[in-house]
């Protein structure tokens, strides 16, 4: 079955730099690739998500790439806020089944 | 819209009790899952439904029951409760048909000691 593998575990930024956090995936039948922000006590929320047959896809400081021949997937948010500080995770799907297998997740900290 | 409901927030079990996890959702999503989330950790999938009538393992289905008799409605049942399921329970609905995205809902704190 699908395996997400998710790198850093956690992520420490100054407000204004760069973050990048990346998933890698092992059933090549994946084909849809989400991110979710999950703030502490909260529900997972769906903040930006790619298709199997698109490179990349941005909104607004939120861009996704997907590199579907190395099964690498990453997240990229610049001019980073303090309320961007959360939990992120990376997450694979294929097949009919609709499964979402996702990643452990990466504690990104925003310092002000 | 409600969106997705889950009752209740919290519940603490003792050893060996049962109870049932309810989730509701009023979107029409033929969808549904289960998810459980260690402290720290990420999602897994207990058990998912693709439909009325039709339900399926995830990759940690063991200690958990499931039903689905509605489209609105997907139980979880904890038979004989024990402390590894301490954890916090997602459900989460979504509609293939036009979208693989997957709407939470608040989700219940379920403490076992």
């Amino acid at each position: 079955g699908e395996n997400v593998e998710q790198h850093p575990s956690t992520l420490s930024v100054q407000e204004g730099d760069s973050a990048v956090i990346k998933c890698t995936y092992s059933d090549s039948a994946s084909n849809y690739f989400p991110w979710y922000k999950q703030e502490l006590g909260k529900r997972p929320q769906l903040i930006i998500d790619i298709r199997s047959n698109v490179g990349e896809k941005k909104d607004q400081r939120i861009a996704v790439t997907l590199n579907k021949t190395a099964k690498h997937f990453s997240l990229h948010i610049t001019e980073t806020q303090p309320e961007d500080s959360a939990v992120y995770f990376c997450a694979a799907i294929g097949g009919a089944t609709n499964k979402l297998i996702f990643g452990t997740g990466t504690l990104l900290a925003v310092q002000p | 819209n409600a969106g997705v409901t889950q009752t209740p927030k919290f519940r603490i079990l003792k050893i060996g009790q049962s109870m049932t996890l309810q989730c509701t959702q009023d979107m029409n999503h033929n969808y549904m899952y289960w998810y459980r989330q260690d402290p720290g950790m990420g999602l897994k999938l207990i058990y998912y439904s693709v439909g009325a009538g039709i339900t399926d393992k995830g990759e940690v289905p063991n200690g958990y029951n499931v039903s689905r008799s509605t489209t609105e409605d997907f139980p979880l049942r904890l038979e004989l409760a024990a402390p590894s399921q301490t954890s916090v329970y997602f459900c989460a609905s979504g509609n293939t048909g036009t979208s693989y995205e997957q709407y939470f809902g608040p989700g219940t704190r379920l403490t076992v000691t």
